[in-house]
């Protein structure tokens, strides 16, 4: 099993510039989870989806934020347009509801925006 | 809304000294709780799940306790090694859809 894949491990983009960050969740499992780490605010859940379907939303910052999941494969998180306070490591996790509470997590993307 | 703290924020202990990170959360209506590791540049890795119902667990060198009516759980690392050094998160389900929500974390160096 080759865990949560997240692409790209790290981006380095100008403020105004769309951002897209890609996640991949463990095959089989139902529910997909969004994070995002700061040194000021730690780890913040923006959204997550079960079977596909956004459930809870209510993190999200604002509408530049937006998350979606086409398939139960893969899910993105798209930022437009970025701004330098959105400077984090972003998180995937995914987790098999029925399965128990515990989450997996991908190794995250670190955005940089200038 | 649930808020969860996390005491000390970080800790430098020398090797095989026993050692306790403190976790408390605002709201006892909980689901259950989990500690996790993180390493640097890494994601986080599941430790321990504490149901609401249970008051511990253990796995290997680690026991985590939780005492839901005071609004506090522990985490015990018993003959702590260097390869202990990461960040240790604690995150308590708030739903029955498993959302958690996640103290800052206390920073553990374990020297040789």
């Amino acid at each position: 099993d080759a865990g949560v894949i997240q692409s790209p491990r790290h981006e380095v983009t100008e403020m105004g510039q769309e951002v897209t960050l890609r996640c991949k969740p463990i095959s089989g499992h139902n529910s997909l989870f969004w994070y995002r780490q700061t040194m000021m605010r730690g780890l913040e859940l923006l959204i997550y989806f079960n079977n596909n379907v956004p459930i809870d939303d209510s993190g999200m910052p604002e509408d530049r934020f937006s998350a979606k999941m086409p398939n139960a494969s893969f899910s993105t998180l798209k930022i437009q347009p970025s701004e330098p306070r959105d400077s984090a490591v972003y998180f995937c996790a995914s987790s098999f509801r029925q399965g128990g509470p515990t989450q997996y997590f991908g190794p995250g993307t670190r955005l940089t925006v200038l | 809304k649930q808020e969860v703290t996390q005491i000390p924020a970080a800790l430098s202990v020398p090797e095989g000294e026993n050692l306790v990170l403190n976790c408390s959360f605002t709201d006892s209506a909980i689901y259950n709780l989990q500690w996790f590791r993180q390493d640097p540049g890494k994601g986080l890795t599941s430790l321990l799940l504490i149901q609401s119902s249970q008051r511990e667990q253990t796995s290997g060198r680690l026991n985590a306790s939780l005492d839901k009516s005071s609004g506090r759980s522990t985490l015990y690392i018993a003959a702590s090694q260097p390869g202990d050094s990461a960040t240790y998160l604690c995150a308590v389900g708030n739903s029955g859809y498993s959302t958690l929500t996640f103290g800052k974390g206390t920073m553990l160096l374990v020297s040789p």
